[in-house]
């Protein structure tokens, strides 16, 4: 089945540490996203992609990058983590050409703990 | 930028009753109105969508109504049953290719057997 796969699934670590989470996908769509969720919140954008050469930011990119390392995978990084970076992560893909619809495809989410 | 607010955040409702979910967005360019169900320890996935040129779509026991001129968007689910139970998201975003969609805040709703 084509996918949307997020690792790790599950992460702690310390403040200032580095962190990377990365995305890949077997859908053949070419936009991608990272979204992050905190309880009460919903889902807010923090990048997004619509090709390998396209990136821009969402709602809340600042403390946060992202490399766009071919079509099929995308990879979101903490520089220096903040305990309020603690949260669900969860990629995204969509494609209106092939799915016909604006309709986004997540994966199974990243849960970072920021100690 | 586009802002989406939802209503109610917790909504408790008895086995085969009906639920109503609204929301409201702020950017009128917005044109493509998603619903998106999250189980527990699950991921999001769209239920039901609709586009601005529709006033109302209907899936079995779930519809979507539209109102532009009011920026107003609701979900209603009816004869409610227990695997209903789950967080319900809105969300707005413009064009329908899922360009930068922005959801509500999302709506935890219980479902009593």
């Amino acid at each position: 089945d084509a996918d949307v796969t997020q690792t790790p699934r599950n992460r702690i670590t310390k403040t200032g540490k580095r962190i990377m989470l990365e995305c890949s996908q077997t859908k053949g769509h070419d936009r991608m996203y990272w979204y992050r969720q905190d309880p009460g919140l919903g889902l807010q954008l923090i990048y997004y992609s619509f090709d390998v050469k396209d990136i821009n930011k969402g709602e809340i990119s600042d403390g946060y990058s992202v490399s766009r390392q071919a079509q099929a995978k995308f990879s979101l990084s903490l520089e220096s983590a903040i305990p309020n970076q603690t949260a669900l992560y969860f990629c995204a893909t969509s494609d209106p050409v092939l799915a016909g619809t604006g309709e986004l495809f997540f994966g199974e989410g990243s849960r970072l703990t920021v100690l | 930028g586009e802002n989406v607010e939802q209503h109610p955040s917790t909504l408790s409702v008895q086995e085969g009753d009906s639920a109503v979910i609204k929301c409201t967005y702020s950017d009128s360019a917005s044109n493509y109105f998603p619903w998106y169900k999250q189980e527990l320890g699950k991921r999001p996935q769209l239920i039901i969508d609709i586009r601005s040129n529709v006033g109302e779509k209907k899936d079995q026991r779930i519809a979507v109504t539209l109102n532009k001129t009011a920026k107003h968007f609701s979900l209603h689910i009816t004869e409610t049953q227990p695997e209903d139970s789950a967080v319900y998201f809105c969300a707005a975003s413009i064009g329908t290719g899922g360009f930068k969609t922005i959801f509500g805040a999302g709506t935890r709703l219980f479902v009593k057997a």
